[in-house]
Parts: structure tokens; sequence; C-alpha cells
């Protein structure tokens, strides 16, 4: 059983596309993660949400902690988007729990 | 620069033998993490250090230790390495203790076991 849930795996967009990427989680958390993932391999840290909304230039991630569910969302989707992004919880204990993530590909 | 260092960025070894890992954190950061990052398994937490003590354990094999010195570096030894084992370590570093900050990561450690 996977604590994380994301979905979609992969994801292929036109350029300029808006861009959803969602989060299901099944234990109760103290943070919610979005990391970034480029091919060469090294980790971003998008945001991390306790709570509500935060928005980052064209990235906004959500969470509705009583639904255990939180999205990522990507306007106006240019090329240099496409990595993989996972999502991650911290749990109440300090464990970490990653999803497998989403590989978006965005297409000139 | 994210401004953790991992050391070293490459390294492939044998079977059985016995490898260190390092991480420097950010400046000013007192807890360090690592993660294991196999094909198979996708990400996984290993191990939190706070400010030289063991905060949380995850997915770590008996084979697998790790400490935090005084000037908050931290190692992440492997031992008895088997092919599996062959994966990226990442290390990432926080100013608190708890998820409730965001973490820096380092550009990770490729551990190759042949």
């Amino acid at each position: 059983k996977n604590e994380v849930e994301q979905s979609p795996q992969n994801l292929t967009a036109q350029e300029g596309e808006f861009i959803t990427i969602n989060c299901s989680y099944s234990v109760g958390i103290s943070a919610l993660h979005w990391l970034q993932q480029h091919p060469g391999g090294g980790i971003v840290s998008l945001f991390m949400l306790s709570s509500g909304k935060k928005k980052h230039g064209r990235l906004i991630a959500t969470i509705n902690i009583q639904e255990k569910h939180s999205s990522l969302h990507i306007t106006a989707s240019h090329p240099r988007d496409s990595a993989v992004y996972i999502c991650a919880v911290v749990d109440t204990g300090n464990q970490f729990y990653f999803g497998t993530g989403t590989s978006l590909t965005v297409i000139p | 620069d994210s401004g953790v260092t991992q050391t070293p960025k490459h390294l492939i070894t044998a079977t059985g033998q016995r490898v260190t890992l390092r991480c420097s954190p950010r400046s000013g950061d007192l807890s360090v993490y690592w993660y294991q990052q196999s094909l198979d398994q996708g990400l996984q937490f290993l191990i939190q250090y706070y400010n030289g003590e063991e905060r949380a354990k995850g997915n770590i094999l008996e084979r697998f230790s790790a400490q935090q010195f005084p000037d908050l570096h931290s190692e992440l030894n492997l031992s008895s390495l088997e092919l599996g084992d062959s994966a990226l370590y990442f290390c990432a570093s926080s100013v608190l203790g708890t998820g409730l900050y965001g973490y820096t990561f380092g550009s990770g450690t490729r551990l190759t076991v042949v």
C-alpha cells in the first residue's frame, strides 16, 4: 500500500497549456512538499504546504487537509518545465513518504 | 549551487565493500536528511539527524549507518554492499528538525555497485 499516490504518472503537454498534477495521501501529516527533479537528477524543493495555497511565479500548489489531497498547477507551461514532479509528505512522527512522481514533458 | 555539498558525486565499488558518503548542510541548517533513490523503488527516506542527534529513521538497512558531527556535516556509511544498493543517494538540509520548513537538496552521490 502506498501512503502517497500521484496522478498522472506521465503527462505530455503543448507549450502554453495549463497543467495539473494531483497527490493523495493516507497518513496524518505535518507538511506536504512538492519537489522537482530534472533529467540530470538534481532535486529542487518547490513548495512546502501545511494548509491553503501557495504561488511562486507560474506554479501554484494547493492542499485540502480534510480530503488529504494536494494539487500542483503550472500555468502557461514551457519546455523548461519538463521534469519529474514528486509529492512528498512528512507525517507527525517525522517520517517521509514519497509519491512515485509525475513525468512531465512540455512540447514547444 | 544549492549550498548543500555532497561528495563524492560518483562512486563505483564492488560487492561486499564499504563506502562513506559525505554531506555538508547549507550554512545555518541544523538538520540533515538522507534519501535513497533507486530505479525500482523511487525515493525513500533513510534517516534524519538534528544538531548531532538522530531524529527520525526510515527504511534504512542494518548494513547502513549514519552520523552527524559537531560541525554538522553528516556521513552515511554503507557496508557489505550488494548490487541492489546501486542508487542515487541524496542529502537535504533544513533549518529546524521538523517538516514545517523547506528543504535544500544536494546534487546527490551516484553509487554503482558492480
